[in-house]
Protein backbone atom coordinates (compact mmCIF):
# COMPACT_ATOMS: atom_id res chain seq x y z
CA UNK A 1 0.00 0.00 0.00
CA UNK A 2 1.67 3.22 -1.32
CA UNK A 3 0.07 5.97 0.67
CA UNK A 4 0.37 9.08 -0.90
CA UNK A 5 3.17 9.15 -3.86
CA UNK A 6 4.52 12.69 -4.66
CA UNK A 7 6.77 13.24 -7.42
CA UNK A 8 9.19 14.40 -8.16
CA UNK A 9 11.28 14.40 -5.35
CA UNK A 10 13.55 17.76 -5.95
CA UNK A 11 12.98 20.55 -8.45
CA UNK A 12 15.16 23.40 -9.54
CA UNK A 13 13.55 26.17 -11.76
CA UNK A 14 13.96 29.69 -13.00
CA UNK A 15 11.85 32.38 -12.16
CA UNK A 16 9.00 32.34 -14.42
CA UNK A 17 9.32 28.50 -15.71
CA UNK A 18 6.04 26.59 -14.53
CA UNK A 19 5.93 23.12 -13.76
CA UNK A 20 3.09 20.53 -12.29
CA UNK A 21 3.89 18.61 -8.50
CA UNK A 22 2.21 15.25 -9.09
CA UNK A 23 0.12 13.57 -5.92
CA UNK A 24 -1.43 10.28 -5.96
CA UNK A 25 -2.86 8.39 -2.94
CA UNK A 26 -4.54 4.87 -3.22
CA UNK A 27 -6.67 5.51 -0.05
CA UNK A 28 -9.90 6.11 -1.63
CA UNK A 29 -9.49 9.35 0.71
CA UNK A 30 -12.10 12.10 -0.48
CA UNK A 31 -10.12 14.73 1.01
CA UNK A 32 -6.70 15.98 -0.35
CA UNK A 33 -4.68 18.99 0.27
CA UNK A 34 -1.45 20.60 -0.26
CA UNK A 35 0.49 22.23 2.13
CA UNK A 36 4.01 24.31 2.20
CA UNK A 37 6.67 24.46 4.52
CA UNK A 38 9.52 26.96 4.52
CA UNK A 39 12.35 26.37 6.80
CA UNK A 40 11.58 26.96 10.50
CA UNK A 41 8.39 27.30 10.17
CA UNK A 42 5.28 25.29 10.63
CA UNK A 43 2.65 24.01 7.46
CA UNK A 44 0.97 26.51 5.66
CA UNK A 45 -2.23 25.49 3.70
CA UNK A 46 -2.20 26.14 0.01
CA UNK A 47 -5.05 24.27 -1.68
CA UNK A 48 -7.70 21.64 -0.56
CA UNK A 49 -10.49 19.42 -2.21
CA UNK A 50 -13.03 17.87 -0.53
CA UNK A 51 -13.83 15.64 -3.74
CA UNK A 52 -13.27 15.28 -7.17
CA UNK A 53 -14.15 18.60 -8.87
CA UNK A 54 -14.09 20.29 -5.88
CA UNK A 55 -11.91 22.51 -4.13
CA UNK A 56 -10.97 25.43 -2.57
CA UNK A 57 -8.41 28.11 -1.52
CA UNK A 58 -6.57 27.96 1.83
CA UNK A 59 -4.38 30.17 3.49
CA UNK A 60 -1.47 30.60 0.80
CA UNK A 61 -3.19 30.12 -2.70
CA UNK A 62 -1.83 32.96 -4.59
CA UNK A 63 0.73 31.77 -7.70
CA UNK A 64 -0.32 28.24 -7.32
CA UNK A 65 -3.53 26.31 -9.12
CA UNK A 66 -5.02 22.99 -8.45
CA UNK A 67 -7.66 20.49 -10.20
CA UNK A 68 -9.31 17.35 -9.01
CA UNK A 69 -10.51 15.15 -11.65
CA UNK A 70 -10.21 12.08 -10.09
CA UNK A 71 -10.36 11.18 -6.43
CA UNK A 72 -6.87 9.63 -6.78
CA UNK A 73 -4.69 12.75 -8.27
CA UNK A 74 -4.46 16.25 -7.25
CA UNK A 75 -1.64 17.80 -8.76
CA UNK A 76 -1.00 21.26 -7.70
CA UNK A 77 0.42 23.79 -10.22
CA UNK A 78 3.53 27.07 -10.43
CA UNK A 79 1.89 29.17 -13.28
CA UNK A 80 5.07 31.41 -13.22
CA UNK A 81 7.25 30.28 -10.51
CA UNK A 82 9.70 32.95 -8.16
CA UNK A 83 12.06 32.58 -5.95
CA UNK A 84 9.43 33.24 -3.15
CA UNK A 85 8.01 29.68 -4.11
CA UNK A 86 10.96 28.08 -3.13
CA UNK A 87 10.21 25.27 0.07
CA UNK A 88 9.20 22.17 0.44
CA UNK A 89 5.68 20.88 -0.39
CA UNK A 90 3.49 18.26 1.32
CA UNK A 91 0.61 16.52 -0.53
CA UNK A 92 -1.43 15.06 1.95
CA UNK A 93 -5.07 12.99 1.97
CA UNK A 94 -7.37 12.14 4.77
CA UNK A 95 -10.70 10.23 4.81
CA UNK A 96 -13.60 11.88 5.74
CA UNK A 97 -16.26 9.97 7.89
CA UNK A 98 -15.67 6.33 8.16
CA UNK A 99 -18.24 4.22 9.63
CA UNK A 100 -19.95 7.36 10.83
CA UNK A 101 -17.32 8.23 12.82
CA UNK A 102 -15.73 11.47 11.15
CA UNK A 103 -11.70 10.67 11.67
CA UNK A 104 -10.04 13.47 9.61
CA UNK A 105 -6.69 11.94 9.74
CA UNK A 106 -4.33 13.42 7.63
CA UNK A 107 -1.62 11.00 5.76
CA UNK A 108 1.48 13.06 4.00
CA UNK A 109 3.52 11.87 1.21
CA UNK A 110 7.20 12.67 1.46
CA UNK A 111 7.71 16.05 -0.08
CA UNK A 112 9.05 17.58 -3.23
CA UNK A 113 12.08 20.06 -2.53
CA UNK A 114 11.30 22.88 -5.16
CA UNK A 115 14.36 25.51 -5.28
CA UNK A 116 13.64 28.54 -7.88
CA UNK A 117 16.62 30.25 -9.09
CA UNK B 1 -9.34 24.90 17.29
CA UNK B 2 -8.44 25.03 21.07
CA UNK B 3 -4.61 26.30 21.59
CA UNK B 4 -2.41 23.95 23.31
CA UNK B 5 0.68 23.95 25.24
CA UNK B 6 3.97 22.01 25.02
CA UNK B 7 7.44 21.84 26.09
CA UNK B 8 9.95 23.17 23.40
CA UNK B 9 12.37 20.27 24.09
CA UNK B 10 12.88 16.82 26.13
CA UNK B 11 15.30 14.46 26.00
CA UNK B 12 15.20 10.41 25.75
CA UNK B 13 17.04 7.64 26.75
CA UNK B 14 16.87 4.89 23.92
CA UNK B 15 14.66 2.01 25.37
CA UNK B 16 13.12 4.06 28.11
CA UNK B 17 9.54 4.99 28.00
CA UNK B 18 9.12 8.79 26.53
CA UNK B 19 6.12 10.95 27.90
CA UNK B 20 5.27 13.47 26.30
CA UNK B 21 2.77 16.47 27.49
CA UNK B 22 0.55 18.74 25.85
CA UNK B 23 -2.13 20.94 27.97
CA UNK B 24 -5.40 21.97 26.35
CA UNK B 25 -7.31 23.82 28.95
CA UNK B 26 -9.80 25.32 26.44
CA UNK B 27 -11.10 22.29 24.43
CA UNK B 28 -14.64 22.17 23.97
CA UNK B 29 -16.34 18.98 23.78
CA UNK B 30 -16.53 18.12 20.26
CA UNK B 31 -12.84 18.45 19.74
CA UNK B 32 -10.52 15.93 19.94
CA UNK B 33 -6.66 15.60 20.39
CA UNK B 34 -4.32 14.15 17.72
CA UNK B 35 -0.98 13.91 17.70
CA UNK B 36 1.41 13.59 14.89
CA UNK B 37 5.23 14.02 14.27
CA UNK B 38 7.90 15.22 11.89
CA UNK B 39 11.33 13.54 11.81
CA UNK B 40 13.78 15.46 9.73
CA UNK B 41 13.40 16.17 5.84
CA UNK B 42 10.40 13.71 6.22
CA UNK B 43 6.71 14.33 5.73
CA UNK B 44 4.65 14.77 9.06
CA UNK B 45 2.93 11.31 10.00
CA UNK B 46 -0.14 10.75 12.05
CA UNK B 47 0.64 8.69 15.45
CA UNK B 48 -2.88 8.62 17.76
CA UNK B 49 -5.91 10.49 18.31
CA UNK B 50 -8.10 10.02 20.50
CA UNK B 51 -11.72 12.36 21.98
CA UNK B 52 -12.14 10.97 25.83
CA UNK B 53 -10.60 7.55 26.28
CA UNK B 54 -7.42 6.52 26.09
CA UNK B 55 -5.98 5.11 23.68
CA UNK B 56 -3.31 2.42 22.08
CA UNK B 57 -1.93 1.57 19.05
CA UNK B 58 1.50 0.02 17.70
CA UNK B 59 2.95 2.87 17.55
CA UNK B 60 2.03 4.99 21.19
CA UNK B 61 -0.47 5.67 24.13
CA UNK B 62 -2.44 8.46 24.68
CA UNK B 63 -3.42 9.36 28.09
CA UNK B 64 -6.20 11.62 28.33
CA UNK B 65 -7.24 13.61 31.98
CA UNK B 66 -10.84 12.74 33.40
CA UNK B 67 -11.56 16.70 32.15
CA UNK B 68 -9.74 16.18 28.99
CA UNK B 69 -7.24 19.73 30.08
CA UNK B 70 -4.29 17.88 29.65
CA UNK B 71 -2.86 14.92 27.69
CA UNK B 72 0.20 12.97 27.28
CA UNK B 73 1.78 11.04 24.53
CA UNK B 74 3.53 7.80 25.47
CA UNK B 75 6.25 6.11 23.13
CA UNK B 76 6.75 3.18 25.62
CA UNK B 77 10.21 2.11 24.00
CA UNK B 78 11.93 5.10 22.37
CA UNK B 79 14.48 4.45 20.03
CA UNK B 80 16.72 6.64 17.99
CA UNK B 81 14.62 6.43 14.81
CA UNK B 82 12.01 8.25 17.15
CA UNK B 83 13.63 11.71 17.53
CA UNK B 84 11.61 13.96 15.87
CA UNK B 85 9.21 16.89 16.50
CA UNK B 86 5.53 15.98 18.33
CA UNK B 87 2.99 18.22 17.80
CA UNK B 88 -0.13 17.97 20.06
CA UNK B 89 -3.45 19.26 17.63
CA UNK B 90 -6.54 19.95 19.34
CA UNK B 91 -9.61 20.70 16.72
CA UNK B 92 -12.82 19.20 15.63
CA UNK B 93 -12.63 17.20 12.78
CA UNK B 94 -13.44 19.02 9.43
CA UNK B 95 -16.16 19.71 7.97
CA UNK B 96 -17.27 19.84 12.05
CA UNK B 97 -14.69 22.34 11.81
CA UNK B 98 -14.54 24.82 8.94
CA UNK B 99 -11.06 25.34 9.00
CA UNK B 100 -9.40 22.88 7.00
CA UNK B 101 -5.84 23.28 8.15
CA UNK B 102 -3.82 21.53 10.20
CA UNK B 103 -2.13 24.31 12.28
CA UNK B 104 0.90 22.17 13.89
CA UNK B 105 1.83 24.80 16.25
CA UNK B 106 5.93 24.89 17.52
CA UNK B 107 5.27 21.21 19.00
CA UNK B 108 8.44 19.23 20.94
CA UNK B 109 11.86 18.40 20.00
CA UNK B 110 12.36 15.12 21.36
CA UNK B 111 16.26 14.10 21.09
CA UNK B 112 16.45 10.16 21.55
CA UNK B 113 20.08 9.23 23.20
CA UNK B 114 21.84 5.87 23.03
Amino acid sequence: NAGVTQTPKFQVLKTGQSMTLQCAQDMNHEYMSWYRQDPGMGLRLIHYSVGAGITDQGEVPNGYNVSRSTTEDFPLRLLSAAPSQTSVYFCASSSGTSGGIAKNIQYFGAGTRLSVL
Amino acid sequence: DAKTTQPPSMDCAEGRAANLPCNHSTISGNEYVYWYRQIHSQGPQYIIHGLKNNETNEMASLIITEDRKSSTLILPHATLRDTAVYYCIVRAPFPRSNDYKLSFGAGTTVTVRA
